[in-house]
């Protein structure tokens, strides 16, 4: 079966400070890769997405970058954290153009402070 | 590029009773819609989705309904428990290459006990 890790769950960080947020995926191969922000009492807003090692579409201009350095690992990063990056971060994955790819399966999340 | 709107942000209800949220969308070409669940700290999970080739689907206490020719879709949940709380979101897979699903914003469901 396949299952999705994220980490960490939880992060306090200052104004300015690098960011680095990994997620792996396991039992699975070439799946894409998304990364999602839900600000606090607000829906899902796509950030990044990857069909591919290497291939990152941004959805929203902003300080974060995504990075896939292998098929099964998604990395969200920023060099310098602003207070409006704070929310929850959510990593997830699909099976792509694979019958039932549609199907999003979703991290448990990482809960970002910026103070 | 697709547009979801979901109703309503907020709905309380009490144990047993049946409750109802409803999304619409833009893009008449789109032809997936989940029906994703987020309880407190976690992340969503998906319960229900339909094609557009169905106009309803059933799973135990919960369906969902599809309109193709109004652009909309409902999520039902009958006879519900406190466990039901939870967000609900929608979601669309935009077409024209994109492959990505938009999401409504969520509604928030209380099941009072």
């Amino acid at each position: 079966s396949q299952t999705i890790h994220q980490w960490p769950a939880t992060l306090v960080q200052p104004v300015g400070s690098p960011l680095s947020l990994e997620c792996t995926v396991e039992g699975t191969s070439n799946p894409n890769l998304y990364w999602y922000r839900q600000a606090a009492g607000r829906g899902l807003q796509l950030l990044f997405y990857s069909v591919g090692i290497g291939q990152i579409s941004s959805e929203v201009p902003q300080n974060l970058s995504a990075s896939r350095p292998q098929d099964r690992q998604f990395i969200l990063s920023s060099k310098k954290l602003l207070l409006s990056d704070s929310g929850f971060y959510l990593c997830a994955w699909s099976r792509g153009r694979a019958v039932g790819g549609e199907k999003l399966f979703f991290g448990s999340g990482t809960q970002l402070s910026v103070l | 590029g697709e547009n979801v709107e979901q109703h309503p942000s907020t709905l309380s209800v009490q144990e047993g009773d049946s409750a109802v949220i409803k999304c619409t969308y833009s893009d008449s070409a789109s032809n997936y819609f989940p029906w994703y669940k987020q309880e407190l700290g976690k992340g969503p999970q998906l319960i229900i989705d339909i094609r557009s080739n169905v106009g309803e689907k059933k799973d135990q206490r919960i369906a969902v309904t599809l309109n193709k020719t109004a652009k909309h879709f409902s999520l039902h949940i009958t006879e519900t428990q406190p466990e039901d709380s939870a967000v609900y979101f929608c979601a669309v897979l935009g077409r024209g290459g994109s492959e990505k699903l938009v999401f409504g914003k969520g509604t928030k469901l209380t099941v009072n006990p």
